[in-house]
């Protein structure tokens, strides 16, 4: 059980188009998921926390008009990455929240975005 | 927010076990200490969590002493496929906002 998905789990794009990535949590329900990003050989780095229904809350420095997260299910937030750009190249992460009492988090795969 | 801290880097030889320390002087009550393994290029997976004393699953052990200030994940003879980053956190329930540290990087050399 608790298993996250993403989607997809690599893309390589131009300079200046917007990229999607999707989380699922495919057998239960997340009303709390937390999207992450990791450059190479340094830790997660919490972008913003995505709550269902809601506005997400990004972390100091994240900019919300660039990266745009929605969250319309229990089960589903996506990440838009707008006009992105190479510095944006990283490994994108999301989670989601199983039981509030413990705030246990269940990762996906990542997604590797280059850009170009 | 209880800071952790754990040592960078492991070597460890196949088939031993390794004992891996997280200390967090400020834990508060109501804190779970969770430990999470990444493998390059993938998403962290849970290991295990524990609240005090001893939990053991089918992957690892987490001893918990009294004061709760410091915790130990314990890996029963590890293999190469056990190199990996071991993540230390504490997590408090409701509270939303994860941190994560450099983690351990441990690596099983045959």
């Amino acid at each position: 059980g608790a298993v996250v998905s993403q989607h997809p789990s690599w893309v390589i794009c131009k300079s200046g188009t917007s990229v999607k990535i999707e989380c699922r949590s495919l057998d239960f329900q997340a009303t709390t998921m937390f999207w992450y990003r990791q450059f190479p050989k340094q830790s997660l780095m919490l972008m913003a926390t995505s709550n269902e229904g809601s506005k997400a809350t990004y972390e100091q420095g994240v900019e919300k008009d660039k990266f745009l997260i929605n969250h319309a299910s229990l089960t589903l937030s996506t990440l838009t990455v707008t006009s992105a750009h190479p510095e944006d190249s990283s490994f994108y992460i999301c989670s989601a929240r199983v039981a509030v009492s413990t705030d246990t988090q269940y990762f996906g795969p990542g997604t590797r975005l280059t850009v170009l | 927010l209880a800071k952790t801290t754990q040592p960078i880097s492991m070597d460890s030889y196949e088939g031993q076990e390794v004992n891996i320390t997280c200390s967090h002087n400020n834990i508060a009550t109501n804190d779970y200490i969770t430990w999470y393994q990444q493998f390059p290029s993938q998403g962290p997976r849970f290991i295990i969590q524990g609240y005090k004393t001893k939990v053991t699953n089918e992957v690892a052990s987490l001893f918990i002493p009294a004061d709760r200030k410091s915790s130990t994940l314990s890996l029963p003879r590890v293999s190469l496929s056990d190199t990996a980053v071991y993540y230390c956190l504490v997590l408090s329930g409701g509270y939303q906002k994860v941190t994560f540290g450099i983690g351990t990087k441990l690596q099983v050399i045959p």
